[in-house]
């Protein structure tokens, strides 16, 4: 059963900055918001990371409200290359037990 | 390229057979990972390592187990196979097995027929 909930499927076109959502309902104080991005027969990598406010780094941006229920990835002026499934995640302080990837966001980018 | 191998890129077996996933973590990685990620299933956490002991359990099978060696290598063993075991396996690598990213193989694809 996934832990987050975030919509299936986007559509945005080249150029255009991307939000994607993700809902944390029932987060636990130790766990960590973390996004990862798969492409199709590759294995996920790691986009970016937060607990808690807002994180930065080369390719996004998370965007974390006060009461951490829910997340938000940023992807700024986006390119067909960015296509791909992005995932949000609950990342528990101490170890990997409840650690679910869920469905995850088919990100699909037009030219 | 993360740095994680994982053999064979693809294996193709019958039901009821036997069959060993290998996995080689970064340099320097102390937990290994083990994910299964089907069409319907989505990706599926399985179990954790870290320096050869079990430290986190996902919905792994009773069929399934795992183990991580002294050189750190880890090796995903799935038996009884069943045709809805077909799937892409991962395993990923990372330094402390905390909340730090984890790096992902390439994956093994396993038809069963």
């Amino acid at each position: 059963l996934a832990k987050t909930t975030q919509p299936i499927s986007m559509d945005s076109y080249e150029g255009q900055e991307v939000n994607i959502t993700c809902s944390h309902n029932n987060i636990a104080t130790n766990d960590y918001i973390t996004w990862y991005q798969q492409f199709p027969s590759q294995g996920p990598r790691f986009i970016i990371q937060g607990y808690k406010t807002k994180v930065t780094n080369e390719v996004a941006s998370l965007f974390i409200p006060a009461d951490r229920k829910s997340s938000t990835l940023s992807l700024p002026r986006v390119s067909l290359s960015d296509t791909a499934v992005y995932y949000c995640l609950e990342v528990p302080g101490g170890g990997a037990d409840g650690l679910t990837f869920g469905k995850g966001t088919h990100l699909i980018i037009q030219p | 390229d993360s740095g994680v191998t994982q053999t064979p890129k693809h294996l193709i077996t019958a039901t009821g057979q036997r069959v060993t996933l290998r996995c080689s973590p970064r340099s320097g990685d102390l937990s290994v990972y083990w994910y299964q990620q089907s069409l319907d299933q989505g990706l599926q956490f399985l179990i954790q390592y870290y320096n050869g002991e079990e430290r986190a359990k996902g919905n792994i099978l009773e069929r399934f187990s795992a183990q991580q060696f002294p050189d750190l290598h880890s090796e995903l063993n799935l038996s009884s196979l069943e045709l809805g075991d077909s799937a892409l396996y991962f395993c990923a690598s990372s330094v402390s097995g905390g909340i730090e990213e984890q790096y992902f193989g390439p994956g093994t694809r396993l038809t069963v027929t």
